[in-house]
């Protein structure tokens, strides 16, 4: 069964303070891993898609990588307009295969 | 830009009712999904369709049904609403498998 977690939880950043969001996965195969943005009461909003191991994708403050266990969500020098939850998703091999999403991570940017 | 669109943003109904959650994209997907988000659990899948009149069950189908007479529109029905049932509802599409989803903006459903 696929797995994905998420850590930390949540996290406060203060404006301009670089940090990172972790995504652990375990898939039989992976086809891809998301990252998603979500701002409360709304739906997620797709960020970034990862297929193998060692791929990197920028935009803007965001940088996400991708080892074979886990993916980074990399932000650096967050603004308060940063501030959401951010959902990991993998999707694996498997024929039929749905995205498996893990729990979160709460960003609160603060000035 | 690919779009789903989620008919009602907010909802309020009684115990008992029969609830239409009814989504729509215009992109030509072959696959449609149905989740329920809650604080602590996370994104849990309820029921999906890979084409039009096809529909399987997801992670929590109880209490639930689906309908899918068009390929564009994805319907989510509650039988009979209990308030164990309010929660935030988010329809998603994708072009096939493999690739990512597109979400809806969500339903706030309140079962009183």
């Amino acid at each position: 069964e696929d797995q994905v977690t998420q850590s930390p939880e949540a996290l406060r950043l203060q404006e301009g303070e670089s940090s990172s969001l972790n995504c652990s996965y375990t898939v039989s195969g992976l086809r891809g891993l998301f990252w998603y943005r979500q701002d409360p009461g709304k739906g997620p909003e797709f960020l970034f898609t990862l297929y193998s191991a060692g791929e990197e994708k920028e935009k803007e403050r965001l940088k996400a990588t991708l080892t074979k266990k886990e993916s980074f969500l990399h932000i650096t020098a967050p603004k308060p307009e940063d501030s959401a939850t951010y959902l990991c998703a993998v999707h694996s091999n498997a024929v039929g295969s749905k995205l498996t999403f893990g729990t979160g991570t709460r960003l609160q940017v603060t000035l | 830009d690919v779009k789903v669109t989620q008919s009602s943003r907010y909802l309020v109904k009684r115990t008992g009712e029969k609830v239409f959650l009814e989504c729509v994209q215009d992109m030509d997907h072959e696959n449609m999904f149905w989740y329920r988000q809650d604080p602590g659990l996370g994104l849990r899948l309820i029921y999906f369709s890979y084409d039009v009149k096809m529909k399987e069950k997801g992670d929590i189908p109880e209490g639930y049904s689906v309908s899918r007479e068009k390929k564009e529109r994805f319907s989510l029905i509650l039988e009979s609403a209990s308030t164990n049932q309010t929660s935030m509802y988010l329809c998603a599409s994708r072009q096939g498998v493999g690739y990512g989803y597109t979400f809806g903006s969500g339903t706030r459903l309140t079962v009183v």
